[in-house]
């Protein structure tokens, strides 16, 4: 079962900056972040990832409270082709450094308008 | 090349029909992954190969055959589907036993089972 929380729908006007929130009350020490989003008719895309700080990259802001049970993915400057669904799901490392499957839950569908 | 290419895009068989899906990357990949989507419904893990061997079956009926033949392909054999298995059918890759690796999606094979 997946073990995030998300609202099942977002609008977010073009340009402006979109703000999708991920509860995950339940995670524990081991567990990493990640983001994924799915534009219609194509394959889960990756976005970001992190374990307890913030991380940064050319597409994305992952903001991650202090307790660790919940996150906030930021698009700065969102645009029409940002409309997708959007997935949080964590991830546990197993021992020896590989990462557990990848088991999405519900997501968020993100609705740019212009 | 950071692409993973699956074949045919579109798929419509018989229940009695056999077919297959291709799946292909050219990134070293070392694990590749079978999902399922059926429509507005997140994926669901099916399989897992882990240098070219079966790591994981999330109970999947055995009319899905899954083979992997070399580290860069990924099949998957159909044969007397029902109605219900209509669905997007989701390839992916990733590296093996690395911290924070990504998985790498194809488009998907939508599949219609008549």
């Amino acid at each position: 079962d997946a073990k995030t929380t998300q609202p099942p729908s977002m609008d977010c006007a073009e340009g402006r900056a979109a703000n999708l929130p991920c509860n995950h009350s339940t995670i524990s020490g081991n567990e990493y972040v990640y983001w994924y989003r799915q534009i219609h008719s194509q394959g889960p895309q990756y976005i970001i990832h992190g374990l307890k700080n913030n991380e940064t990259n050319e597409m994305a802001s992952l903001i991650i409270t202090e307790d660790r049970k919940s996150s906030t993915l930021i698009l700065p400057h969102a645009t029409l082709r940002d409309t997708a669904v959007y997935y949080c799901i964590v991830r546990v490392l197993n021992y020896g450094g590989s990462q557990g499957n990848l088991i999405f839950g519900k997501g968020t569908k993100l609705s740019v308008k212009p | 090349d950071t692409e993973v290419t699956q074949t045919p895009k579109h798929l419509v068989m018989g229940m009695t029909n056999k077919k297959s899906l291709k799946c292909e990357q050219h990134m070293g990949h070392r694990a590749m992954y079978w999902y399922k989507q059926k429509a507005k419904k997140p994926p669901e893990l099916m399989f897992v190969y882990s240098y070219e061997k079966l790591s994981i079956n999330e109970s999947v009926p055995s009319r899905f055959s899954p083979e992997c033949p070399n580290s860069s392909l990924l099949n998957l054999h159909l044969h007397a589907l029902q109605p219900e298995d209509s669905a997007l059918y989701l390839c992916a890759s990733s590296q093996v036993v690395q911290k924070n690796e990504k998985l790498f999606f194809g488009s998907g094979t939508q599949l219609s089972v008549l």
